[in-house]
C-alpha cells in the first residue's frame, strides 16, 4: 500500500497569492491523485498525474511529479477564499492511504 | 445525478449494539471502499472491493465487516461497536480502482458515528 505525506500541515495565505503544497511517498507508483476536502465533507477529486508525466494543468491547478524524488507538488494560483480546504494526495492505485493533508486557509 | 449515498448521516449508539452503515453508488462502478477519518490521523482505508467477487482488507479492518452482494451496494457492518470506532466514515467508488485516466474516486457525504 502507498501512503502520501503532505507538507506543510497548515498554510495560510492572502487571497490572490499562490499556494504550494507537497506530497512525498515511499515506493514506486503508477499514478498520483490530489483531492480536496471541505470541512467534514467528502473528498473531491482534483487531478490525476500518471507516472510518465512530469506536469499537468487543470484551470488554476498545476501538479508536478518527480518519480526520482518520489514527490509531487500542487500549486494553486491566484487563490480565492473558496479554496480554503484540506488537500490530500493519494499515490498508487486501489489500496489508498491518505495522509493527514495540508490545511489551506485563504484570507480575504 | 451521479453520486455515492450513505445512510445514516449521523448515528449515536451504545457499545455492543450491532449497526450497519449503507453505501450505494449509481455509476456502475466496480471499485468501492470504506474509510474512516480521525483528527490527526488522516483518512484510513478499512476495506475495499475491486468487484462483487473480490473484497480485501485495508489498513484498519479490525472490528468491521463488509458485504458486496451486488455492484451498487457496499454496506459497512459493525458487529459490536466500541467507543474507539467513533469516527467520520466515508464510502467511495471508482470505475475500476486501477488509477486510469478517468478512474477517480467519488466520495459519499460521510457518516458521523458516535459510540457511547
Amino acid at each position: 500500500s502507498q501512503q502520501g505525506e503532505e507538507d506543510p500541515q497548515a498554510l495560510s495565505i492572502q487571497e490572490g497569492e499562490n499556494a504550494t503544497m507537497n506530497c512525498s511517498y515511499k515506493t514506486s507508483i503508477n499514478n498520483l491523485q490530489w483531492y480536496r476536502q471541505n470541512s467534514g465533507r467528502g473528498l473531491v477529486h482534483l487531478i490525476l498525474i500518471r507516472s510518465n508525466e512530469r506536469e499537468k494543468h487543470s484551470g488554476r491547478l498545476r501538479v508536478t511529479l518527480d518519480t526520482s524524488k518520489k514527490s509531487s507538488s500542487l500549486l494553486i494560483t491566484a487563490s480565492r477564499a473558496a479554496d480554503t480546504a484540506s488537500y490530500f494526495c493519494a499515490p498508487g492505485t486501489y489500496k489508498y492511504i491518505f495522509g493527514t493533508g495540508t490545511r489551506l486557509k485563504v484570507l480575504a | 445525478e451521479a453520486q455515492v449515498t450513505q445512510n445514516p448521516r449521523y448515528l449515536i449508539t451504545v457499545t455492543g449494539k450491532k449497526l450497519t452503515v449503507t453505501c450505494s453508488q449509481n455509476m456502475n462502478h466496480e471499485y468501492m471502499s470504506w474509510y474512516r477519518q480521525d483528527p490527526g490521523l488522516g483518512l484510513r482505508q478499512i476495506y475495499y472491493s475491486m468487484n462483487v467477487e473480490v473484497t480485501d482488507k485495508g489498513d484498519v479492518p479490525e472490528g468491521y465487516k463488509v458485504s458486496r452482494k451486488e455492484k451498487r451496494n457496499f454496506p459497512l457492518i459493525l458487529e459490536s461497536p466500541s467507543p474507539n470506532q467513533t469516527s467520520l466514515y466515508f464510502c467511495a467508488s471508482s470505475l475500476s480502482g486501477l488509477g486510469g485516466p478517468t478512474d477517480t474516486q467519488y466520495f459519499g457525504p460521510g457518516t458521523r458515528l458516535t459510540v457511547l
